[in-house]
């Protein structure tokens, strides 16, 4: 089955900079891939997602580039801001009738002031 | 419109008892995920609903661990005589078959004492 590593566990950034964070996946069948944000004491919430037939996707900050050769993603935020702390999911799954999502085990961000 | 709502928010059980969580999607959503999330850990897949078809029960952890879904709607998970380790946040997420979105609950929290 699928397995989705993500690195780093946690992250540390000064407001304005950048923060980056990667997965990998195994399964060269999945094909959507997105990025769930989760606050503290909060669901988990969808920012932004990407799917197999696109290279790269931006909304505002948020940015997501997928290299399905390689079997990687990564979540790309620029001008951090203190809101933007909270853990980061990424996920991979098949966009096929009955196939679940595997969730990576997640980022805590901390953007400092 | 409504999101997804989960009860009962927080639930205390003696190690041993059974109990059952609630879970009402989104009106029109096919697909119904259960998560687990432990403290400070990522997001553990239990099992998936898709319309009328054999649910996927692949992240069961145990014959302790159930689930239903009444007329495409309203889902139930049932763990039957709790342990400790049972203790965390059950997470549920609906989302339509065309679309891979997830939207999550608030969770239940478990405190299995």
């Amino acid at each position: 089955g699928e397995n989705v590593e993500q690195h780093p566990s946690t992250l540390s950034v000064q407001e304005g900079d950048s923060a980056v964070i990667k997965c990998t996946y195994s399964d060269s069948a999945s094909n959507y891939f997105p990025w769930y944000k989760q606050e503290l004491g909060k669901r988990p919430q969808l920012i932004i997602d990407i799917r197999s037939n696109v290279g790269e996707k931006k909304d505002q900050r948020i940015a997501v580039t997928l290299n399905k050769t390689a079997k990687h993603f990564s979540l790309h935020i620029t001008e951090t801001q203190p809101e933007d702390s909270a853990v980061y999911f990424c996920a991979a799954s098949m966009n096929n009738y009955g196939q679940n999502f595997v969730f990576g085990p997640g980022t805590r961000l901390s953007v400092l002031p | 419109g409504a999101g997804v709502s989960q009860s009962p928010s927080n639930k205390v059980t003696e190690k041993g008892k059974d109990v059952e969580l609630r879970c009402d999607p989104i009106s029109g959503h096919t697909a119904l995920y259960w998560y687990r999330q432990s403290l400070g850990q990522g997001l553990e897949f239990l099992i998936y609903f898709q319309g009328n078809s054999a649910p996927d029960k692949s992240g069961l952890p145990s014959d302790r661990f159930s689930a239903e879904r009444t007329g495409g709607s309203v889902s139930t998970l049932t763990i039957q005589r709790t342990q400790q380790e049972d203790s965390a946040v059950y997470l549920c997420a609906s989302g339509r078959e065309a679309y891979n979105e997830q939207f999550f609950g608030p969770g239940t929290r478990l405190t299995v004492l």
